[in-house]
């Protein structure tokens, strides 16, 4: 059965880096998302991509995120100077069509130092 | 703005008992509700969608709009059932807004 697949499965960096994290949602899938959960608070949405560009974004998903789909295959989230606060399971998602049944990635942890 | 509450961290029942998992939402327009369920080591995955009104696995869920619930119900718990579960709700839009989650452990 295909999968959403993320790499790395766990980063850690040190404040100020940069990071990205790589997602390869099913192939058929035409609508991508990153949701990002902190430790002991709820699973919140980030961003939504459809047909090459950003159809929604949530207040977090500020200057210093931005996404990416370099190749038809990969989706990638990149922070641009991580911070603490940044620390978290980031979750990436995707589905055939426009519905409420998302499709998770087992997710990459981010541990900011 | 939407926002979805599960009052009930963890809950814990024993096994052939009925469990029930209480989520509320606010919203202005016309919701649709999901719950999602992460079993141990597994990734997040859709549970049931209020459209479909179907029996997954046991668990059914009632959308009541008077009262803006949309609990997650079954008869009896069994110890496969022990998981994190997640009330999520979409609005306008194609985002998940989630609850806070509540933790089933059944016990044997």
């Amino acid at each position: 059965e295909p999968e959403v697949t993320q790499t790395p499965s766990h980063q850690v960096t040190q404040m100020g880096q940069e990071v990205i994290l790589r997602c390869v949602p099913i192939s058929n899938h035409l609508y991508f998302y990153w949701y990002r959960q902190i430790l002991g608070q709820k699973v919140e949405f980030l961003v939504s991509f459809y047909n090459n560009e950003i159809s929604e974004k949530s207040e977090i998903f500020d200057d210093q995120f931005s996404v990416e789909r370099p190749d038809g295959s990969n989706f990638t989230l990149k922070i641009r100077s991580t911070k603490l606060e940044d620390s978290a399971m980031y979750f990436c998602a995707s589905t055939a069509t426009n519905t409420g049944e998302l499709f998770f990635g087992e997710g990459s942890r981010l541990t900011v130092l | 703005a939407q926002r979805v509450t599960q009052p009930e961290k963890l809950l814990s029942v024993f096994k052939g008992a009925p469990v029930e998992l209480k989520c509320n939402y606010s919203y202005s327009g016309s919701p649709e509700l999901f719950w999602y369920v992460q079993y141990s080591r597994q990734r997040l995955q859709l549970l049931l969608r209020h459209i479909s009104r179907e029996s997954i696995k046991g668990f059914t869920a009632d959308l009541n709009k008077g009262e803006t619930s949309f609990h997650l119900k079954k008869p009896f718990a069994q110890e496969e059932d022990s998981a994190m579960y997640y009330c999520a709700l979409r609005a306008a839009g194609n985002k998940l807004t989630f609850g806070g989650g509540t933790r089933v452990l059944v016990k044997p």
